[in-house]
Order: C-alpha cells, then structure tokens, then sequence
C-alpha cells in the first residue's frame, strides 16, 4: 500500500518567516494529494490540495509544489502567523471510481513565535 | 451548518469491555470513512463506507474491530474485547458526492478519545 514520509516532525520559525513542510509518497499511481491542519482538540481541516496534472497551487499565504517524478510533494507557507501554530498533516491518495482514501503522513507540528 | 459529529468525546473503560462509537456525518454526505490517530502520528485508516455498505475495510487491524453503517447515514464503530493498544483518538470523516465522483475532501469530527486501563 501507499506510505507517506513527512519531514521535520517539528517546525519553529519566527512570526513573519516563511515555514515548508516535505513530504515523499511511495505509490506512483497517486493522484491527489491534500494538507490537513490539525488545531489541538479539533479533527484535521483541509487547507489545500493538489492534483497530479498540475505542479503548483496557490492559495493567499499558502502554496503547494508537487514533482510526481521524485514522488514528492511540499507546502509552503509565508508570512507565518502565531495562528498558524498547528499540526499539518500531508496525505496521498488514488482517486477510484471517483471516491479516495488518503494515507497520511505523520505530521509536522508547526509553531509561530510572536 | 452541521458539522460531523461523534460521541462520546471521552471513553475511559477497562480492558477486555465492549465500546461503540458513534458518528454523524454531515447531511447528505454518502462517503464515511473511519480513522484512529495514536499520540503523535497521523491518521491511520480503518474503515470507508459509500452508502450502507464497507467498500474498503482493509485497515480494521483484527476481528474485533467491525463498523455498520445500516441507513447510510449514522455510523457506530464497535470494538469488542478492548485492550490497552487500542486507546487512540478515533476519527471519523464524510465527504459529498459530485456529480462525477468525489472531491477528494473529508471532514473531521473532532474525535472520540478512547482510554483503555
């Protein structure tokens, strides 16, 4: 089956810094690739998604890259803020007669400093 | 609106009791899917359902793990003969059918703890 490697486990910037988060998948045959931001005592909320007939995306502070060549996929976010202090979770998955289940990485615990 | 809900939110029993799950999806959400998250990972799956029936129960780790889902709404999630490996937080998401499949999105609960002494 599917295995998603997700690195660092833990991220620390400064308010104001730029944070990225990598992620490898094993399984070519995946096509979606979605990020989840997990707040404490909260189920995980996606927060962007990529496909695999595209590389990037962009959505305000937040943008994802996808290389389906090495198999990896990375998010980036800029201008962090102390909101964005969460948990991320990366997950890839193979769209099925339309439906997905996605194998999530183990997460990378994000924390902005004021 | 809505979002899924789970109950309870804390379940502290003993080794070896029977404990079920409950979920609600989001109104008119046909994929739900079962998770369990230990301290520190991520997600692991266990159960998908679109409708009534489990379409993938690949992860379910033994026999005494089983979900229903018998109106393809409410979900319960049972656990038989508990042990102490399977305290985790167990999540439960649905995701809405397009009209040329699914998107691709699930939506959280916010979990059910589960603690087995």
């Amino acid at each position: 089956g599917e295995n998603v490697e997700q690195h660092p486990s833990t991220l620390s910037v400064q308010e104001g810094d730029s944070a990225v988060i990598k992620c490898t998948y094993s399984d070519s045959a995946s096509n979606y690739f979605p990020w989840y931001k997990q707040e404490l005592g909260k189920g995980p909320q996606l927060i962007i998604d990529i496909r695999s007939n595209v590389g990037e995306k962009k959505d305000q502070r937040i943008a994802v890259t996808l290389n389906k060549t090495a198999k990896h996929f990375s998010l980036h976010i800029t201008e962090t803020q102390p909101e964005d202090s969460a948990v991320y979770f990366c997950a890839a998955s193979i769209g099925r007669g339309g439906s997905y289940i996605p194998t999530f990485g183990r997460g990378t615990s994000l924390i902005v400093h004021p | 609106g809505a979002g899924v809900s789970q109950t309870p939110s804390n379940k502290v029993t003993e080794k070896g009791k029977y404990v079920e799950l409950r979920c609600d999806p989001i109104s008119g959400h046909t994929a739900l899917y079962w998770y369990r998250q230990s301290l520190g990972q991520g997600p692991e799956f266990l159960i998908y359902f679109q409708g009534t029936g489990a379409a993938d129960d690949s992860g379910l780790p033994n026999d005494r793990f089983f979900a229903v889902r018998p109106e393809g709404s409410v979900s319960t999630l049972k656990i038989q003969r508990t042990e102490r490996g399977d305290s985790a937080v167990y999540l439960c998401a649905s995701s809405p059918q397009t009209g040329t499949g699914y998107t691709g999105e699930l939506f959280f609960g916010e979990g059910s703890r589960l603690t087995v002494l």
